[in-house]
């Protein structure tokens, strides 16, 4: 019944891994998103994506990529992980892009050591 | 930054009303006011939403001054699952997605 879930809840990792995060929504909703909550808590958005339209935030550096195979499930993948990108990331889906109502998941929780 | 100002913590006893306020004083005219709560170690949840009017779900009470400078977040009464971090911000469809940005919040501790 969870409505946005992610996987893994936890992941700890070597500084240079590439890793990727997973998330799935069944609410039917046509846009995703992925968030970032740092230490100090602020959640920043770092990609929108919505009938494969892909909207980036620009601060966001290029060794993270989404990917989406279908317009239910949005993946995060990152490459040569560095320490700061240690953080929570959280994802999201909404009916539409803007502002709706978004709900998001449990979260990941990613150390990189 | 967050457009938004919210006292960093708050208490409120068990079964009294819990009042969170917001400073929003840049909000533009197409910009709605949404309030989400973050419980530890889960997801941020939606409770409520508006633009000028005040609005009322079973969740809590949402009440936007005249000029729409500032709201406020009533939950009418408070029980201990109700102690989470609420966030307050403000976004419109045409809000460019780098300046969504959910800032610190109040973190509110209901005390038995």
């Amino acid at each position: 019944d969870t409505a946005v879930s992610q996987t893994p809840k936890y992941l700890v990792t070597q500084m240079g891994n590439d890793k990727s995060i997973k998330c799935e929504q069944n609410l039917g909703h046509d846009t995703m998103y992925w968030y970032k909550q740092d230490s100090k808590k602020f959640l920043k958005i770092m990609f929108s994506y919505n009938n494969k339209e892909l909207i980036i935030n620009e601060t966001v550096p290029n060794r993270f990529s989404p990917k989406s195979p279908d317009k239910a499930h949005l993946n995060l993948h990152i490459n040569s992980l560095e320490l700061g990108d240690s953080a929570v990331y959280f994802c999201a889906s909404s009916h539409g892009g803007g502002g709706e109502t978004q709900y998001f998941g449990p979260g990941t929780r990613l150390l990189v050591l | 930054d967050a457009k938004t100002t919210q006292p960093p913590s708050m208490d409120c006893a068990e079964g009294r009303a819990a009042n969170l306020p917001c400073n929003h004083s840049t909000i533009s005219g197409n910009e709605y006011v949404y309030w989400y709560r973050q419980i530890h170690s889960q997801g941020p949840q939606y409770i409520i939403h508006g633009l000028k009017n005040n609005e009322t779900n079973e969740m809590a009470s949402l009440i936007i001054t005249e000029d729409r400078k500032s709201s406020t977040l009533i939950l009418p009464h408070a029980t201990l699952r109700d102690t989470a971090v609420y966030y307050c911000i403000v976004r419109s469809p045409k809000t460019s997605y780098d300046k969504v940005i959910f800032g610190p919040g109040t973190s509110l501790s209901v005390i038995p």
